[in-house]
């Protein structure tokens, strides 16, 4: 079965600064990768997605993540924190084996705190 | 708004009880997915239903069932509730078009304490 794992349970980071969230997968072929965010007391709402068109996946918000595949990573990434970022950060992979069409498999998650 | 509804939106009951929450999907999306969120668990996918069909079992009990409707709704029975599956259950939908990788839009979930 396939996993991630994220590192880190809570990332602090100041306004304006960059954002790393770690995501790493553990499949023996490139899986179907996503990044979901959930704000408190909402539902998870999609970030972005891996595709294979291309290894440089933008999204929403100004977020992006690069797929990895020799570090079996596919970090979140955005240049400039704001404020309004602040939430829970899933990474998630769905099974190969299901097409992609299978439930998804996530990570522990990591909340990202912005200090003013 | 992601355009998944769920009902109800919180439920309080009692150890040994049966609910059940309710899933009405995107429109057009024939595909359901249920997942749980707890603090000790994580998010796990409990199960998937696509056009009436059960597709496939995640970490599901044997105390729970799903089930979807020919109007494509779908609901989850949670029977002889215990202090343990006190969680938030996300239902999701996908139309499973155009190709992998399929993207999954997540309801507001609805909150279950069981007291």
């Amino acid at each position: 079965a396939q996993s991630v794992t994220q590192l880190g349970s809570h990332v602090s980071v100041s306004e304006g600064a960059l954002v790393l969230l770690r995501c790493n997968y553990s499949s023996s072929v490139p899986p179907y990768l996503f990044w979901y965010v959930q704000y408190p007391n909402q539902g998870l709402q999609l970030l972005l997605k891996y595709t294979s068109a291309a290894t440089l996946v933008k999204g929403i918000n100004g977020f992006e993540a690069e797929f990895k595949k020799s570090e079996t990573s596919f970090h979140l990434t955005k240049p400039s924190a704001h404020m309004s970022d602040a939430a829970e950060y899933f990474c998630a992979v769905s099974d190969w084996g299901g097409g992609g069409a299978d439930g998804l498999t996530f990570g522990k998650g990591t909340h990202l705190i912005i200090q003013p | 708004d992601s355009g998944v509804t769920q009902t109800p939106k919180h439920l309080i009951t009692a150890t040994g009880q049966r609910v059940t929450l309710r899933c009405s999907p995107r429109s057009g999306d024939l595909s359901v997915y249920w997942y749980q969120q707890s603090l000790d668990q994580g998010l796990q996918f409990l199960i998937q239903y696509y056009n009436g069909e059960e597709r496939a079992k995640g970490n599901i009990l044997e105390r729970f069932s799903a089930q979807q409707f020919p109007d494509l709704h779908s609901e989850l029975n949670l029977s002889s509730l215990e202090l343990g599956d006190s969680a938030l259950y996300f239902c999701a939908s996908s139309s499973l078009d155009r190709g992998p990788p399929y993207e999954q839009y997540f309801g507001p979930g609805t909150r279950l304490t069981v007291t």
